[in-house]
Formats: structure tokens, sequence, C-alpha cells
């Protein structure tokens, strides 16, 4: 069974800056993928980053990276130079690299406020 | 390039009707999940199609619950008969895997159905 923690249920930073957004996993699968999902307040599940288990470097997407600490078992998002527009919920998620079991497991999330 | 659609946006019914939900994915996508989202269970699967044929249909909740992928551009889910702990959102998503690629994995999800039973 896989499960994602995420431990912080709301946070707030100020326009401009960098904020992080804790997130651990369990599994015993060797092979796994962590994604990163935005959820504004209009409702939408976005995609914003992937990184596989096996991959080295760490993902980044534009102002998105994902800070993978295999050994704590950790996928933590940063996001730099924080913007109005991000204030949203985001969901940590993962799920095996394996066709018969892709279903994505995801964390309780985390409710970010950017103020001005 | 479009992406997944679903239809109804918003479903509003009375419980013991019957309710179905749509989605078309991202063309040229082999797999397709229904997840829903509940304020007390968060977002979970209900099941998992790979190339049309099921292939984890371990969280749907019961035999009301139905789904079907008669081709690679749609899908339904039905539910009959509907009970108000149904109401919910039903998030349809998709995802180019099997095909080998850096964002093969990536699941991406459709705006979702706002279902409530009343």
């Amino acid at each position: 069974a896989q499960k994602i923690t995420q431990t912080q249920p709301g946070m707030f930073v100020q326009e401009k800056e960098a904020v992080t957004l804790d997130c651990t996993y369990d599994t015993s699968d060797q092979s796994y993928g962590l994604f990163w999902y935005k959820q504004p307040s209009s409702g939408e599940m976005i995609f914003l980053i992937y990184q596989g288990s096996y991959d080295e470097q760490n993902a980044t997407e534009g102002r998105y990276s994902l800070n993978f600490q295999k050994a704590r078992k950790s996928a933590n998002l940063v996001i730099s130079a924080s913007q109005l527009g991000d204030s949203a919920m985001y969901f940590c998620a993962m799920s095996p690299m394996d066709t018969g079991r892709r279903a994505l497991t995801f964390g309780s999330g985390t409710r970010l406020q950017v103020q001005p | 390039d479009a992406g997944v659609i679903q239809s109804p946006r918003h479903e509003v019914t009375e419980m013991g009707q019957e309710v179905t939900l749509r989605c078309k994915p991202i063309s040229g996508h082999n797999s397709l999940f229904w997840y829903r989202q509940t304020m007390m269970r968060g977002l979970e699967l209900l099941i998992y199609f790979n190339n049309n044929v099921p292939i984890d249909d371990s969280g749907m909740p019961e035999d009301r619950f139905s789904a079907k992928m008669p081709n690679a551009s749609f899908s339904t889910l039905k539910i009959q008969p509907s009970e108000p702990r149904d109401s919910a959102v039903y998030f349809c998503a998709s995802s180019p895997y099997p095909r080998t690629g850096v964002n093969s994995y990536e699941q991406y999800f459709g705006p979702g159905t706002r279902l409530t039973v009343t």
C-alpha cells in the first residue's frame, strides 16, 4: 500500500517570496512516480510536476521544483517567486510504475495563500 | 489541444434516480481514470482503464456503480440508484501511458462533475 502525508493544512507566503510545501510518502514499491497537483477555488486539478523514483536530478517546471530526497522519502514542492494566482490547494500524489496499478494516491492537501 | 472533457459539469438529482457521467479523454491517451473527491475521503480512485479494458476497479463502492469504455474516446460512469452519500465531485483523468516517454506517467484531469443527490 502507498501513503502520502502532507502535514501542513495551510500555509501563508508573501508575494514574490519562495515557499516549500512538504510531502512525505511511504511505499514498498521499488519503482514509482511522484506528482504535484494544484486545485484552485474553481475546482479543476492542474498537473504541476512529476518526479520518477529513478530520476537522479530533481524535476523542475518553470517556477516549480520538486525537492526529491529518496532516503528520507520526501518530495517537497518549492514554488519560487510566489504570485497571487498561486493561492490554491496543493496535492502531493504518487503511483507505482506498474501497468496494473497506476492509480494515484493523494495526500490531504495544503492550502496555500499568497498575500500581497 | 483539447483537454479531458467531462459532462455534465453539474448534476442535481433525487435519490433513487440513475445518473450518468461522461468523459472524453485526450486524443491518443491510452489510460483513463475515474476519481471521486469528497471532504471526508479526499481524492480516491474508482476505476482505471488501460486500452479500453478495466484494469483496477477496486475503488468502485458497490454494485450501484458501473463504468464502461466502449472506445478510446469515450467513457461513462453510471450510478443506479443514486444515494445522497454519492454527492461528490467526480473527476475523469487520462494518461498517455503505456507510450514510452518522459511525460508518459502524468495524468491530466478533466474539470470534474459536481454531483448532488437530494
